[in-house]
């Protein structure tokens, strides 16, 4: 079971790229790496999975480096909705999430 | 399709009383999970359903927490003589198939006060 650290919160002026890491050092060989959002008195959604390398989509990108022992999560240019906690998972051996963790909660102001 | 819908979306019942909370998976997902979320942290697993199957459910916090999915489509999470530390959101989701290739899909949750 990967457990991930991540900083328990983050703060970002609008227009600026934030980039949040996850550590995890004990990522097994199988795992992926996937990132939620969560607004409050929402259900989590899922931001961007990957496996090595960089993966973009239309929303952020994710960086993870050859030892795969921790992630990046990047939003560029972030605005006042980007406000909510992130999550980083990479325990998929059952193929569902154990625990979210407690997550980064980003906080986006003018 | 409405996405995942969770009804009630509060509920407030009496120490001792039992509840039981409806989710209505995305129609093609043939897996449904149950995760319970207290202030401050992230979700934490509960049970899942593959189809009608109930594949995991030694996470259950206690036996007063039941689920069951009859048809293999919306299903249903109960908890008997609820105690305050019961208190919390509890959310539902689903997916085509494993979390690692599907993602999940998350409802809005059902948030529920034990007085």
């Amino acid at each position: 079971l990967a457990k991930t650290t991540q900083p328990i919160s983050m703060d970002s002026y609008e227009g600026q790229e934030v980039n949040i890491t996850c550590s995890h050092n004990n990522i097994a060989t199988n795992d992926y790496i996937t990132w939620y959002q969560q607004f409050p008195s929402q259900g989590p959604r899922f931001i961007i999975q990957g496996y090595k390398t960089k993966v973009t989509n239309e929303v952020a990108s994710l960086f993870i480096p050859a030892d795969r022992k921790s992630s990046t999560l990047s939003l560029p240019r972030v605005s006042l909705s980007d406000t909510a906690v992130y999550y980083c998972l990479v325990d998929w051996d059952s193929g569902y999430a154990l625990n979210f963790g407690k997550g980064t909660s980003l906080l986006v102001t003018p | 399709d409405t996405g995942v819908s969770q009804d009630p979306r509060h509920k407030i019942t009496k120490r001792g009383q039992n509840v039981t909370f409806r989710c209505d998976p995305i129609s093609e997902h043939n897996r449904l999970y149950w995760y319970r979320q207290t202030l401050g942290q992230g979700p934490e697993f509960l049970t899942y359903f593959q189809n009608e199957a109930q594949l995991e459910k030694s996470r259950l916090l206690s036996d007063r927490f039941s689920a069951e999915r009859p048809k293999g489509s919306f299903s249903t999470l109960e908890i008997q003589r609820t105690e305050q530390g019961d208190s919390a959101m509890y959310l539902c989701a689903s997916s085509l198939g494993r979390e690692v290739d599907y993602g999940y899909t998350f409802g809005s949750g059902t948030r529920l006060t034990v007085v």
